[in-house]
């Protein structure tokens, strides 16, 4: 298996809500990261998590939190976003000895 | 500070025709790694192609090979025998080593269109 799987797809939600993105690896790598892409730009990193634990936090703000229960999954937790906040969000893996990232299709969040 | 920088925000080849995207980049590590990704409308991010900066010989995958300069820190992408499925945004970038994981810096793109 060398997918990394995001769901949902797409996802549409007001800025009250709360809502979760998930990510799944089943390749063993111990290095995960979130992205966030806006239409015709490169992704901006967003987090990196090594060995389960928060290594990379590029200021990003506190509505968004992150979460990596183990080694297989990362989840971004959405709270009372803005519409500016609307974009895609990838989530990759790598291993930690390696540079290779992997890369999921993403999710495309609408924020109204 | 890593930067990467594409100059060309759109270019054009014709169906069979060999087109080049450039890069440059700008990093005070000695280990670190370069790489070309490929992103077509669905806006899955898929990996072109690799090097390692430690290796002088350019690398190469089927159609798609890279012009490394180390010293002129220049990193650019030759597609040859265009096809149409090659049309995408194609994203150079940059990653060194960490003990925290690896964070690439992507360049800002080049479009990619082609015609038949």
């Amino acid at each position: 298996d060398t997918e990394v799987t995001q769901t949902p797809k797409h996802l549409v939600m007001g800025m009250t809500n709360k809502k979760s993105l998930k990510c799944e690896q089943h390749m063993g790598h111990r290095a995960m990261y979130w992205y966030k892409q806006k239409a015709k730009k490169p992704p901006e990193l967003m987090f990196v998590y090594s060995y389960e634990k928060l290594s990379i936090n590029e200021s990003v703000p506190s509505r968004f939190s992150p979460e990596c229960p183990n080694s297989s999954l990362l989840n971004l937790h959405l709270h009372a976003l803005q519409p500016e906040d609307s974009a895609l969000y990838l989530c990759a893996s790598s291993p930690l000895n390696n540079e290779k990232l992997f890369f999921g299709s993403g999710t495309q969040l609408s924020v109204l | 500070a890593q930067t990467v920088t594409q100059s060309q925000p759109e270019m054009s080849v014709q169906e069979a025709e060999t087109v080049t995207l450039s890069c440059t980049y700008d990093t005070s590590e000695s280990d670190y790694y370069l790489f070309w990704y490929k992103q077509p409308p669905s806006r899955q991010m898929i990996l072109v192609i690799r090097q390692e900066a430690y290796k002088q010989q350019n690398a190469t995958e089927n159609r798609f090979s890279v012009n490394f300069q180390k010293a002129a820190k220049s990193f650019s992408l030759k597609i040859s025998d265009s096809q149409l499925g090659d049309a995408a945004m194609y994203f150079c970038a940059l990653i060194s080593n960490s003990n925290s994981g690896y964070a690439l810096n992507f360049g800002k793109g080049t479009s990619l269109l082609v015609t038949p």
